[in-house]
């Protein structure tokens, strides 16, 4: 069965460092989202992305973060100077059309910041 | 601003017996709802959804029902199998296009032998 797939599983950085959590979702879905889950808090949507574009953020995802597809498999997010309250799990989903509400998740990048 | 809320943390349930997981929504403007199960070290995955137009849909095992007038759906899994340890999550979200899922905190769902 198709997934969607992310890489690394865990990245460790120093704050104020970059970092780049990669994605790809699922071949043929249209629809693209980050989201990110602080220990022991919910899963919060950070942004979605469609048609090259963002389509919808949400307030957490300010001028520090920014969302890329390069190419025609992979979608990433960049965040440009790490605090240490970006320390999360990060989500990568997709879906496939606008009338599938499914999304579906991949296992995550536990992003440490030090 | 909790939209979507879980109001258990947790929940312990005898295997073979039903679970019942709740969760209330505040925004009127929700039209999908959809429970996702995640275990450790995984992403969430899809385990069921209702449209704000149904007040039930069922799937095997699981069931969710929605009461839009109390703006509260349930998550009704039986018989409970120790496979179903596990946090569901409960999200909604509004209107089409690329709209995101806004999620509840989560439920910690026990299956005891």
């Amino acid at each position: 069965e198709p997934e969607v797939t992310q890489t690394p599983s865990h990245q460790v950085t120093q704050m104020g460092q970059e970092v780049i959590l990669r994605c790809v979702p699922i071949s043929n879905h249209l629809y693209f989202y980050w989201y990110r889950q602080i220990l022991g808090q919910k899963v919060e949507f950070l942004v979605s992305f469609y048609n090259n574009e963002i389509s919808e953020k949400s307030e957490i995802f300010d001028d520090q973060f920014s969302v890329e597809r390069p190419d025609g498999s992979n979608f990433t997010l960049k965040i440009r100077s790490t605090k240490l309250e970006d320390s999360a799990m990060y989500f990568c989903a997709s879906r496939p059309t606008v009338t599938n509400e499914k999304l579906f998740f991949g296992s995550g990048t536990q992003l440490s910041v030090l | 601003d909790q939209q979507v809320k879980q109001n258990s943390p947790s929940l312990s349930v005898q295997e073979g017996r039903i679970s019942i997981l709740n969760c209330d929504y505040t925004n009127s403007m929700f039209d999908y709802f959809l429970w996702y199960k995640k275990y450790p070290a995984e992403g969430p995955t899809f385990l069921i959804s209702i449209s704000s137009i149904k007040d039930k849909n069922e799937d095997g095992r699981f069931t969710v029902f929605l009461n839009k007038s109390a703006k509260h759906l349930s998550l009704h899994i039986v018989p409970s199998q120790p496979g179903d340890s596990a946090v569901y999550f409960c999200a909604a979200r509004t209107g089409g296009g690329a709209d995101g899922l806004t999620f509840g905190k989560g439920t910690h769902l026990i299956i005891q032998p």
